[in-house]
């Protein structure tokens, strides 16, 4: 079973402080990943995508991969209120399949 | 302007009754897909196409069916098979040289 897992939270940082969102998958065969931001009532928004172990950085984003351990996380710095939202952790096998995992709730507070 | 959409916004549905929702993307790009996504749960896939005249069957296809007859085009058609239609559905299509799939901004199913 090809499977992503998230914890789904919700987690709560304070305004200016990093937040970590973390995601595992099961299938070694995975070869893509990707990071979505999805407001409430909305639909997912592709924030970040990672193909090779290490870490990627956008801006107050960084991705890091880890495909020994099978481990994808998200860092965001400096977090915002308009962070506040749900992200998905997605993983592709083959190209045309991709799995997502059901989401972790951040809050920022101000 | 590039893009996905989808429509209508709001579906309201009667039992019995099948209905209809609208996928289009001027992105050019072959694969589309159709998630359904119900509260605090992730997407899970209902069918795909990775080209015009093929569509396949993904995890929850039971009760739903497609079509596409046109690369721009990839209707879902909710039947009255689906006993728990309420949802939000989401169609993608995918950008072969990302391997990352762009999404509408969904459509939010209610039964009467």
């Amino acid at each position: 079973q090809k499977e992503v897992e998230q914890n789904s939270g919700p987690l709560s940082v304070p305004e200016g402080a990093i937040a970590s969102l973390n995601c595992t998958y099961s299938d070694r065969g995975s070869q893509s990943f990707f990071w979505y931001r999805q407001y409430s009532g909305k639909s997912p928004e592709l924030i970040m995508s990672i193909y090779s172990n290490g870490d990627k950085e956008d801006g107050r984003f960084t991705a890091q991969l880890n495909k020994a351990s099978q481990y994808v996380s998200l860092l965001i710095r400096d977090s915002q209120p308009s962070d506040s939202a749900t992200y998905l952790c997605a993983a592709t096998y083959n190209n045309n399949d991709m799995r997502f995992g059901a989401g972790t709730r951040l809050t920022v507070k101000p | 302007d590039g893009g996905i959409t989808q429509s209508p916004k709001y579906l309201f549905r009667k039992e019995g009754q099948n209905v209809t929702l609208s996928c289009e993307q001027n992105l050019n790009h072959d694969a589309m897909y159709w998630y359904r996504q119900d509260p605090g749960q992730g997407l899970r896939l209902i069918y795909y196409s990775q080209i015009v005249n093929d569509f396949q069957k993904g995890d929850i296809a039971e009760g739903y069916s497609v079509s596409r007859e046109k690369k721009e085009s990839f209707p879902l058609t909710v039947t009255s098979a689906q006993k728990n239609p309420t949802a939000f559905y989401l169609c993608a299509s995918r950008d072969p040289t990302r391997e990352t799939q762009y999404f509408g901004p969904g459509t939010r199913l209610l039964v009467l």
